[in-house]
């Protein structure tokens, strides 16, 4: 069974703050993914990356940055954490490219910015 | 681009009863098509998607979707909803070739007892 793991379920975070959210994946998955997920407006794409050290911008990735320096780990990084980021964060992964491939989900983190 | 719209914010219905929920998506060619169910304070997870082929897709846990390409939809069914079935559950649309799904903004579902 794919496993996607969250380091946290819920964070409490001042503004200005810097914050990592980390996401392991145990399937050897080529693709990784962060999401947001806001109440009415489903998810949102952040940033995908596709290999080791590799990545692209979603939807929406201002005042959001990630890092992926080894394949199982995939990193989503706020710079200085604003009110606006309280949301709830997903990873998921994919074991190749392409839509042809599940996306499997991680339980999520549940932001708070104070 | 894709979009997908998924009308129904709120579904309410009692236990036992039929259930479908509706997904309409914009995109020129047939997209792939996937459903996802959320539970409460969990991650997403794959019921059933649609790739080519028979337009009806059988999925897990009792669900099935009918892809209708005359009509862009592609509508979530269960003939009769448990009360573990209350979830939020997301319709999701990709172009062929794309590595990103584009989602609609969920369908929450109660069910009463």
């Amino acid at each position: 069974d794919v496993k996607v793991t969250q380091s946290s379920r819920y964070l409490v975070k001042r503004t200005g703050e810097k914050v990592f959210l980390e996401c392991v994946q145990d399937m050897d998955h080529e693709n990784m993914f962060w999401y947001r997920q806001d109440p009415g407006l489903g998810l949102r794409l952040i940033y995908f990356s596709y290999d080791v050290k590799m990545k692209e911008k979603g939807d929406i990735p201002e005042g959001y940055s990630v890092s992926r320096e080894k394949k199982e780990r995939f990193s989503l990084i706020l710079e200085s954490a604003s009110t606006n980021q309280t949301s709830m964060y997903l990873c998921a992964s994919t074991l190749r490219g392409g839509l042809a491939e599940t996306q499997y989900f991680g339980p999520g983190t549940r932001l708070l910015v104070l | 681009a894709q979009s997908v719209t998924q009308p129904d914010i709120h579904i309410t219905v009692s236990e036992g009863a039929s259930l479908e929920l509706r997904c309409n998506y914009s995109y020129g060619a047939t997209p792939y098509l996937f459903w996802y169910v959320q539970s409460p304070g969990q991650g997403l997870q794959l019921l059933l998607k649609y790739f080519s082929g028979d337009t009806l897709v059988q999925g897990i846990k009792g669900f099935e979707a009918e892809f209708k390409r005359s009509q862009s939809s592609f509508n979530l069914r269960k003939p009769s909803v448990h009360w573990s079935d209350a979830a939020e559950y997301f319709c999701a649309v990709g172009p062929r070739g794309s590595y990103i799904p584009t989602f609609g903004r969920g369908t929450s579902l109660i069910v009463h007892p």
